[in-house]
């Protein structure tokens, strides 16, 4: 069965540092999604992309954060300068489209982000 | 914005039902999700129920919607030591979800 999968798993940095999460959505969906889980806290959504250009993003998502989807498979979030406040579980989702059940998103395994 | 609501917590043992609920605020979603997060594992889609339907049954799933008291609920029938987990409801908006803050469902043999 597709899955989504994200690399790496798990992302150690330094404050202040660059961090590029990767994601490899499933192969004929065309919208992607980032969310982030902070430990204990709900999952936020953080930005939608589709057609190499976001569609909605959340206050979260500010000039920090970036997505790109460099080729025909993958899919990445970057943040420039990492803060201690981005350590956080940040999953990958797609979907076929937008807003319809049969193109429910399916969330990758997560990146486990943790700023020191 | 959207607040959605659930219990963090719920013990059963094996064999009977879980029923973990949610509540939310904002009545305007047309779908409302359950994902299900095991330890080390991403959101794995359970179910999910269409917001003009009040019942929705999948196996061992049923899902409730009371729509007039925005409460969405899923029972888990004959509860096994595999479904502990933690519970997600999500509720979709133009282009997003919308989550809870989970519920963990621990099942005990």
């Amino acid at each position: 069965e597709p899955e989504v999968t994200q690399t790496p798993s798990h992302q150690v940095t330094q404050m202040g540092q660059e961090v590029i999460l990767r994601c490899v959505p499933i192969s004929n969906h065309l919208y992607f999604y980032w969310y982030r889980q902070i430990l204990g806290q709900k999952v936020e959504f953080l930005v939608s992309f589709y057609n190499n250009e976001i569609s909605e993003k959340s206050e979260i998502f500010d000039d920090q954060f970036s997505v790109e989807r460099p080729d025909g498979s993958n899919f990445t979030l970057k943040i420039r300068s990492t803060k201690l406040e981005d350590s956080a579980m940040y999953f990958c989702a797609s979907s076929a489209s937008s807003g319809r059940v049969a193109d429910t998103q399916y969330f990758g395994p997560g990146t486990r982000l943790t700023v020191l | 914005g959207e607040d959605v609501e659930q219990s963090l917590f719920l013990s059963v043992r094996e064999g009977d039902s879980s029923v973990i609920n949610c509540t939310y605020t904002d009545s305007s979603s047309t779908y409302l999700y359950w994902y299900k997060q095991e330890p080390g594992a991403g959101l794995q889609l359970l179910t999910y129920i269409f917001s003009n339907m009040d019942m929705k049954q999948d196996q061992r799933l049923t899902v409730l919607l009371n729509k007039k008291d925005k409460h969405l609920s899923l029972r888990i029938a004959d509860t096994q030591t595999g479904d502990s987990a933690i519970y997600f409801c999500a509720l979709h908006g133009y282009s997003t979800l919308t989550f809870g803050k989970g519920t963990m469902l621990l099942v005990s043999p």
